[in-house]
C-alpha cells in the first residue's frame, strides 16, 4: 500500500527565505504527482503536476522536483511571502486511473 | 470558467437526520471523488465514480451514500448511521484517464448540533 510522508509537519521562516518542503512515498511506481495548497477553511489548488517522465515542473516562484527512484519530491519556494502561508499537500497516483494518496501536509507560516 | 461547486459551504445535521451535500463540476471530467478531511489527519477517500451510473466504495464509505446519475453531478449523503460526522467534506473530479491532475471545490463544512 502506498504511504506518503512529507516533512517538516510544520515550518515557520522569516518572509524572503528560500525554502524545501518535502514529500516521500513508499512505491516508487507512481504515474504522476501533483502538489496543492490548502488556505484555512478552504479547498485544494493545484499547484504543480509533475508526470512519471518529468523531472521537474515550475510555476512562478515554485520548482517542484521528482526523484521517483528515491520516492521523494521536493517543492521549493523562492522569496517567500506571507501570502505564502498554508498547508501545502503531496498526492501520487499510482496509475492512469488510479485514485490520488495524499501526504499528510506541511503546514507553512512566513513571517513579516 | 470551469470548475467545481460544493454547496452548502456550511451545514448543520441534527442527530439521526441525513443530509446531502452538492457536487457539481462543467470541467467535463469523468471521475468524481469525495473525500473528508478531520483536524490534523489527511484526506481520507468516501467514494468516486469513474463514469455515470457506476461507483465504488473509498476507504472509509460506512455510513456514506452516493449517487451518480449525470456526469456533472455527485451528491454524498451522510446518513444517520455515520456515527462521527462532523468534519469537512472535499468533492474532486478528474479525467478517468489519462495524465491530468485534480481539481477540488471549496468544501463543505459539516457540523452535528
Amino acid at each position: 500500500k502506498q504511504e506518503v510522508t512529507q516533512i517538516p509537519a510544520a515550518l515557520s521562516v522569516p518572509e524572503g527565505e528560500n525554502l524545501v518542503l518535502n514529500c516521500s512515498f513508499t512505491d516508487s511506481a507512481i504515474y504522476n504527482l501533483q502538489w496543492f495548497r490548502q488556505d484555512p477553511g478552504k479547498g485544494l489548488t493545484s499547484l504543480l503536476l509533475i508526470q512519471s517522465s518529468q523531472r521537474e515542473q515550475t510555476s512562478g516562484r515554485l520548482n517542484a522536483s521528482l526523484d521517483k527512484s528515491s520516492g521523494r519530491s521536493t517543492l521549493y519556494i523562492a522569496a517567500s511571502q506571507p501570502g505564502d502561508s498554508a498547508t501545502y499537500l503531496c498526492a501520487v497516483k499510482k496509475s492512469s486511473g488510479d485514485k490520488l494518496t495524499f501526504g499528510t501536509g506541511t503546514r507553512l507560516a512566513v513571517r513579516p | 470558467d470551469g470548475g467545481i461547486t460544493q454547496s452548502p459551504k456550511y451545514l448543520f445535521r441534527k442527530e439521526g437526520q441525513n443530509v446531502t451535500l452538492s457536487c457539481e463540476q462543467n470541467l467535463n471530467h469523468d471521475a468524481m471523488y469525495w473525500y473528508r478531511q478531520d483536524p490534523g489527519q489527511g484526506l481520507r477517500l468516501i467514494y468516486y465514480s469513474q463514469i455515470v451510473n457506476d461507483f465504488q466504495k473509498g476507504d472509509i464509505a460506512e455510513g456514506y451514500s452516493v449517487s451518480r446519475e449525470k456526469k456533472e453531478s455527485f451528491p454524498l449523503t451522510v446518513t444517520s448511521a455515520q456515527k462521527n460526522p462532523t468534519a469537512f467534506y472535499l468533492c474532486a473530479s478528474s479525467l478517468a484517464r489519462g495524465s491530468g491532475g485534480y481539481t477540488f471545490g471549496s468544501g463543505t463544512r459539516l457540523t452535528v448540533v
